[in-house]
């Protein structure tokens, strides 16, 4: 079926680098993605999001990338802390009139200081 | 930013009970709230979509018999798992839409520990 899913369930990265974490989705009627961080024994918590009628959008360190021609998403975090190590998920909406998200599988976020 | 909360933060029961779970709104009026389970290390997977007023409607394979959602009012939904059983122990976090924010918008809860023993 289709799907939200990303390619590297663990990443690894020294404090201070900057991070992408990397989100492939196969509908193409999705029209809204999200970054969430979601913290052990948390719930998710909004980092950027990003419509389909763009392709990069900035936050405060955090700049979301998607590539609609490929179907990816992208999550750059830049001089990467300790607290930013967590699971990091995209979600999709996709245009069926509902506002449920659909989750990837998510990447663990490893900062080494 | 708009707060949603859960209560209880965690819950152990013993198999064959109900648990209740509640998500509230604190400082907005969501029309639409959602229910997710999660289980260790994995995803977030959407059980439900509770509308105010209205009965709710259940993803494929979430049995609507053992998970009873209401949403009676606009701040408040509630999760009961009947019957529970030890294959039900999860993470459970609600969210909530609002309508006066961006369409999709949604506001998480902090979760539920919910250990059936």
């Amino acid at each position: 079926g289709e799907s939200v899913g990303l390619h590297l369930p663990t990443l690894s990265v020294q404090e201070g680098d900057n991070s992408i974490i990397n989100c492939a989705y196969s509908n193409s009627a999705s029209d809204y993605f999200i970054w969430y961080k979601q913290e052990s024994g948390k719930g998710p918590q909004f980092i950027i999001d990003i419509r389909s009628n763009m392709d990069k959008r900035q936050g405060q360190r955090v700049t979301v990338l998607l590539n609609k021609t490929v179907k990816h998403l992208s999550l750059q975090i830049a001089a990467t802390q300790p607290g930013d190590s967590a699971v990091y998920f995209c979600a999709e909406n996709r245009r069926t009139g509902r506002r449920a998200l659909t989750f990837g599988s998510g990447t663990r976020l490893q900062v080494q200081p | 930013g708009a707060v949603v909360s859960q209560h209880p933060s965690w819950v152990i029961c013993k198999s064959g009970t109900s648990v209740k779970i509640e998500c509230r709104s604190l400082d907005f009026q969501a029309t639409t709230m959602f229910w997710y389970r999660q289980f260790p290390k994995q995803s977030l997977m959407l059980m439900a979509t509770s509308n105010e007023g209205s009965k709710a409607t259940y993803e494929q394979g979430v049995e609507k018999d053992k998970f009873l959602i209401n949403h009676a009012s606009l701040t408040l939904s509630t999760l009961t798992v009947t019957s529970a059983h030890p294959e039900d122990s999860s993470f459970y976090i609600c969210s909530a839409s609002s309508p006066s924010g961006i369409s999709y918008e949604q506001y998480f809860g902090p979760g539920t520990r919910l250990t059936v023993t």
